[in-house]
């Protein structure tokens, strides 16, 4: 089955530098890769996705990218700001598994004044 | 976007007593839903899905006679957590695709259980 190992655990950058968490998976039929912020005791938030037929998405300060050879996707935070710091999740999916989600262990941000 | 709901946000019962959450699809119908289990600094752990009309599918190590799934319509799924027990207190959260945005998933709110 498919496994997704997400790195680094914890994540300390200073407010205004750029932020990257990185994931690997395994099951090169995956193909849909979303990244989750989520805050304490919150639900998930979906802050940006990508699908296996692009190589790179942008949306204002995050942007995905996806290296399907690799099978490695990772997320970029530019211009962090204390409203940044969260626990970040990758996961990855396949369409004919209902998109079940398979999810990384998890990545705390923390943005240093 | 798509809304899902979850009912009660928070609870908190004996241990030995019962406890349904309810994950509702507000705007959408969902023939498919998920229930996670997330404990203090971890990952989504994902209990089971659950399917309209059909059993629920249960991931390995989750008893199905304890926590009894079922999906009644095309908007509910009840997670229902029996004889429960303190190692069972967490944050329980269900999510469902829309296929109507390409399957992107919505989440409810969560329940927290508090089991003493």
């Amino acid at each position: 089955g498919e496994n997704v190992e997400q790195h680094p655990s914890t994540l300390s950058v200073q407010e205004g530098d750029s932020a990257v968490i990185k994931c690997t998976y395994s099951d090169s039929a995956s193909n849909y890769f979303p990244w989750y912020k989520q805050e304490l005791g919150k639900r998930p938030q979906l802050i940006i996705d990508i699908r296996s037929n692009v190589g790179e998405k942008k949306d204002q300060r995050i942007a995905v990218t996806l290296n399907k050879t690799a099978k490695h996707f990772s997320l970029h935070i530019t211009e962090t700001q204390p409203e940044d710091s969260a626990v970040y999740f990758c996961a990855a999916s396949r369409w004919d598994s209902n998109y079940q989600l398979i999810w990384g262990a998890g990545t705390k941000l923390i943005i240093k004044p | 976007g798509a809304v899902v709901s979850q009912h009660p946000s928070w609870v908190i019962c004996k241990s030995g007593t019962s406890v349904k959450i309810e994950c509702r699809s507000l705007d959408f119908q969902a023939t498919t839903m998920f229930w996670y289990r997330q404990f203090p600094k971890q990952s989504l752990m994902l209990m089971a899905t659950s399917n309209e009309g059909s059993k629920a599918t249960y991931e390995q190590g989750v008893e199905k006679d304890k926590f009894l799934i079922n999906h009644a319509s095309l908007t509910l799924s009840t997670l229902t957590v029996t004889s429960a027990h303190p190692e069972d207190s967490s944050f329980y959260i269900c999510s469902a695709p829309d296929r109507s945005f390409d399957y992107e998933q919505y989440f409810g709110p969560g329940t927290r259980l508090t089991v003493t």
